[in-house]
């Protein structure tokens, strides 16, 4: 157990939608990283917070979205869900940016 | 910008016998360099890092790396593998001294071991 929890673990939902994924980090970790792995992407960072401010951006869509809270738990929201968003969602954490824990993931089927 | 190359995709082992897993990276700076092991249907575990230092390193589950700098490469090996470490193996690096340490991952390599 990395100490960095996910919800939910499953999300199906229809194209069109939107849906908002939940990370807390661990305990006193300030950075919070979300990855989106996919069969045909592989796995591709996606957005880092660290300590509620935006740090830096990968490849995430416009119609995606994320923020990170005074308690430092993040939430990524993705919206008009294509098919092709369908793929395995990572949050991780890390106390600065040497290692990365990672939580669980968040498996979203669109259909 | 960096990249990661796995070069096998899969590799087929029998059960305690000696496995390498290739990794070369390209970066116009330094590297951190990390291991990371996906088992089915579960999330990444550190396995092993090189941040500084010897170019040796040791990880969990007695899993090894070594840095070579002329040949920008990261190769994990074990001496002799179980059922258990059947799983998905990911390289990573991020650039060295930044403040935002997002990881660039490999496609992966897939090792399968068999009794």
């Amino acid at each position: 157990d990395s100490g960095v929890t996910q919800t939910p673990k499953h999300l199906i939902t229809a194209t069109g939608q939107r849906v908002t994924l939940r990370c807390s980090p661990r305990s006193g970790d300030l950075s919070v990283y979300w990855y989106q792995q996919s069969l045909d992407q592989g796995l591709q960072f996606l957005i880092q917070y660290y300590n509620g401010e935006e740090r830096a951006k990968g490849n995430i869509l416009e119609r995606f979205s994320a923020q990170q809270f005074p308690d430092l738990h993040s939430e990524l929201n993705l919206s008009s869900l294509e098919l092709g968003d369908s793929a395995l969602y990572f949050c991780a954490s890390s106390p600065g940016w040497e290692t990365q824990y990672f939580g669980p993931g968040t498996r979203l089927l669109v259909l | 910008a960096q990249s990661v190359t796995q070069l096998d995709s899969q590799v087929p082992v029998f059960e305690e016998a000696p496995v390498e897993l290739r990794c070369n990276y390209s970066s116009s700076v330094s590297v951190y360099l990390f291991w990371y092991v996906q088992y089915p249907n579960q999330g990444l575990q550190l396995l092993l890092k090189y941040l500084s230092g010897s170019t040796l390193v040791k990880g969990i589950n007695g899993f090894e790396a070594e840095f070579n700098k002329s040949q920008t490469s990261f190769h994990l090996r074990k001496p002799s593998v179980h059922i258990s470490d059947t799983a998905e193996y990911f390289c990573a690096v991020s650039p060295y001294g930044g403040s935002q340490g997002n990881l660039i991952f490999g496609k992966g390599t897939k090792l399968s071991v068999k009794p």
